[in-house]
């Protein structure tokens, strides 16, 4: 079975500031899928990345970057110089390769203040 | 533009009452999903289904029935025997597996009365 873990359930941080949203997962399958998505107060889940489990390449992607560490089954995302319009709900999830399912994790609300 | 429509936004449901959201996507896509948010806790899966006139019982289909008549739509009916329905739907769709990115309805927050 596969599980996800986001420890964090609730970050406040002043608007500029550097923020790191934890996320570990747990599966016995070697082929695997991480992905991030952000739910805006508008409810809609966005999509922001996916990433192989044979690809631990650290992404960058504006001020979005994320590290994918297999040795700590970990894969963190940290938003650099954060603003307001970055509050949000953000989901870390698995999906295996022969799986039907996504598995999220419990999400890390994030609060950016002015 | 492409995308998936959840109707209404807000419901509320009496007692014993069944409820029905509805789940639309115009992206040509064969996979789709419902899953059932808590506040403060992750989406979990009710339903799925990967081709059309088939679906599959997702962690808590309990209380749930889906159907899958035509590509584009996949209703979700809240029956009477889910007692504790009060949540966030989420419909969501994809093109062949959840390997692949899902894509995201703007919800339906059901409420009961």
């Amino acid at each position: 079975a596969q599980k996800v873990t986001q420890a964090q359930t609730e970050i406040s941080v002043v608007e500029k500031e550097d923020v790191t949203l934890d996320c570990v997962y747990e599966t016995r399958d070697t082929t695997y899928y991480l992905f991030w998505y952000k739910q805006p107060p508008s409810g809609e889940l966005v999509f922001l990345i996916r990433r192989n489990s044979f690809d631990e390449q650290n992404e960058i992607s504006g001020r979005y970057s994320w590290n994918f560490q297999k040795s700590t089954s970990s894969f963190n995302f940290t938003i650099t110089a954060s603003q307001v319009v970055d509050s949000a709900v953000y989901f870390c999830a698995l999906s295996v390769r022969a799986g039907n399912m996504l598995t999220f994790g419990g999400g890390t609300r994030l609060m950016v203040k002015p | 533009d492409g995308g998936i429509t959840q109707s209404p936004k807000y419901l509320f449901r009496k007692e014993g009452q069944n409820v029905t959201l509805s789940c639309e996507q115009n992206l040509n896509h064969d996979a789709m999903y419902w899953y059932r948010q808590d506040p403060g806790q992750g989406l979990r899966l009710i339903y799925y289904s990967q081709i059309v006139n088939d679906f599959q019982k997702g962690d808590i289909a309990e209380g749930y029935s889906v159907s899958r008549e035509k590509k584009e739509s996949f209703p979700l009916t809240v029956t009477s025997a889910q007692k504790n329905p009060t949540a966030f739907y989420l419909c969501a769709s994809t093109n062949r597996a959840t390997t692949e990115k899902l894509f995201f309805g703007s919800g339906t927050q059901l409420s009961v009365l």
